[in-house]
């Protein structure tokens, strides 16, 4: 059963890009990687998949290592509603883990 | 928006009583799930559906059951509440073709 794993904080100052990392090196070479966030008191919320090109979406983008053994969830610009729980699984996980919490600061 | 809903929002309740959590959905996915979110332990699985009458068990299952007689809702039942059972209970359903889930609101559950 693959399995992820990520930092369990990072902090980002306000404006500038953030990087968040997750390693997955037991993921099927066919399974896509999900990115998901999680606001203060609300479910969960899809922001962007990929399986082996670099993909960009009005939320983020996502870096995807050549092995897919990783991958980087790049927020470009930090605002303070970006503060939240990131969260990547493969598309067939159902275990989130407590993913990275990201703290930005004003 | 997926179009799913959760009710109640929020409901205490005492150790040994009956307590059923619906989930209702508007696009017709076959897929469903139920969650639970605790501190230190992320979202946790406890049951799925893969269509109506379909269920199976996640990794946290002791102590839930769940129906789906619609494809629309997909109910969770806990027989007789513990308060080990007290947190945040989050459903979703899959996207296809990419799996991608999409989570309700969650509902708040208190167990006394």
């Amino acid at each position: 059963d693959a399995k992820t794993t990520q930092p369990n904080s990072m902090e980002s100052n306000e404006e500038e890009p953030v990087h968040l990392p997750c390693n997955h090196s037991t993921i099927s070479g066919t399974d896509y990687i999900h990115w998901y966030r999680q606001l203060p008191s609300q479910g969960p919320e899809y922001v962007i998949h990929g399986l082996t090109s670099n993909v960009n979406n009005r939320m983020a983008s996502l870096a995807i290592a050549e092995d897919r053994k990783s991958s980087t969830l790049i927020l470009h610009r930090a605002t303070l509603r970006d503060a939240a729980v990131y969260y990547c699984i493969s598309q067939n996980q159902f275990y989130f883990g407590t993913g990275t919490s990201l703290t930005v600061i004003p | 928006d997926a179009g799913i809903t959760q009710s109640p929002r929020h409901k205490v309740t005492e150790t040994g009583t009956p307590v059923t959590l619906r989930c209702h959905q508007t696009e017709n996915h076959r897929y469903m799930y139920w969650y639970r979110q605790d501190p230190g332990h992320g979202l946790r699985l406890i049951h799925y559906s893969y269509g109506v009458k379909d269920t199976d068990k996640g990794e946290v299952s002791d102590g839930y059951s769940v129906s789906r007689s619609k494809t629309e809702d997909f109910l969770l039942t806990l027989e007789s509440a513990t308060s080990s059972q007290t947190s945040v209970y989050f459903c979703a359903i899959r996207g296809h073709p990419y799996n991608e889930q999409f989570f309700g609101p969650g509902t708040r559950l208190t167990v006394l």
